[in-house]
């Protein structure tokens, strides 16, 4: 079982840019969530994805945006990339039958 | 808003001392409650959770949590702490019903000295 896997594991990206973030859960999971952690900070929710549709959102700005797919794995876009947006995004997936939540390895997002 | 406080930014324990890593929630009905921890570089890996029943949940690792309602607390131990926990503790609560939508605290660096 290869877990949780993100794509990709280090990313820069300029200030205004657009960037795509990639998510495959764990064998069995069907819902992907969305954390964005800043350094020094604890991961904070930014949404989750649960039969290809946003099931619920944190307190984040519609420029990040997501989608999941049929096979469950799931993208986090970011529009008109900000400074204060440098941080490690993670992605955890879950199941219903098991409210435990497996983390991925994050990526590491630099904007300049 | 739902919150969680984890009051210790940084602890140091010497190898084989005994650790306690804090954790309160904010008021309200019971959250699903969980521990998690980071090493540099690294995701979050869950060491406990606490749902119901039994308030003194094992986990892995060696690590324990007492669930305390009264205080509204969720505290961390461990009795004999090795050089190979030193990492980031981060307390979590999940007031979704198990939806995991997860509020994190900052977190608790823990350094190990030998």
């Amino acid at each position: 079982d290869a877990g949780v896997t993100q794509s990709p594991t280090h990313l820069i990206k300029t200030r205004g840019q657009q960037v795509t973030l990639r998510c495959s859960p764990k064998s069995g999971h069907d819902t992907v969530s969305w954390y964005q952690q800043a350094l020094g900070q604890g991961p904070q929710f930014i949404f989750q994805y649960y039969e290809e549709e946003e099931r619920q959102r944190g307190n984040f700005p519609d420029r990040f945006s997501g989608h999941q797919f049929p096979n469950y794995s799931s993208e986090l876009n970011v529009n008109a990339l900000l400074l204060g947006d440098s941080a490690l995004y993670l992605c955890a997936s879950s199941s219903p039958v098991n409210t435990e939540a497996f983390f991925g390895q994050g990526t590491r997002l630099t904007v300049v | 808003a739902q919150s969680v406080t984890q009051p210790d930014i940084h602890i140091t324990v010497s190898e084989g001392a005994s650790l306690e890593l804090r954790c309160n929630y904010s008021y309200g009905a019971t959250p699903y409650l969980f521990w998690y921890v980071q090493s540099p570089g690294q995701g979050l890996q869950l060491l406990l959770k606490y749902f119901s029943g039994d308030t003194l949940v094992q986990g892995i690792k060696g690590f324990e949590a007492e669930f305390k309602r009264s205080q509204s607390s969720f505290n961390l131990r461990k009795p004999s702490v090795h050089w190979s926990d030193a990492a980031e503790y981060f307390c979590a609560v999940d007031y979704s019903g198990g939806y995991q939508k997860v509020t994190f605290g900052i977190g608790t660096k823990l350094q190990v000295i030998p």
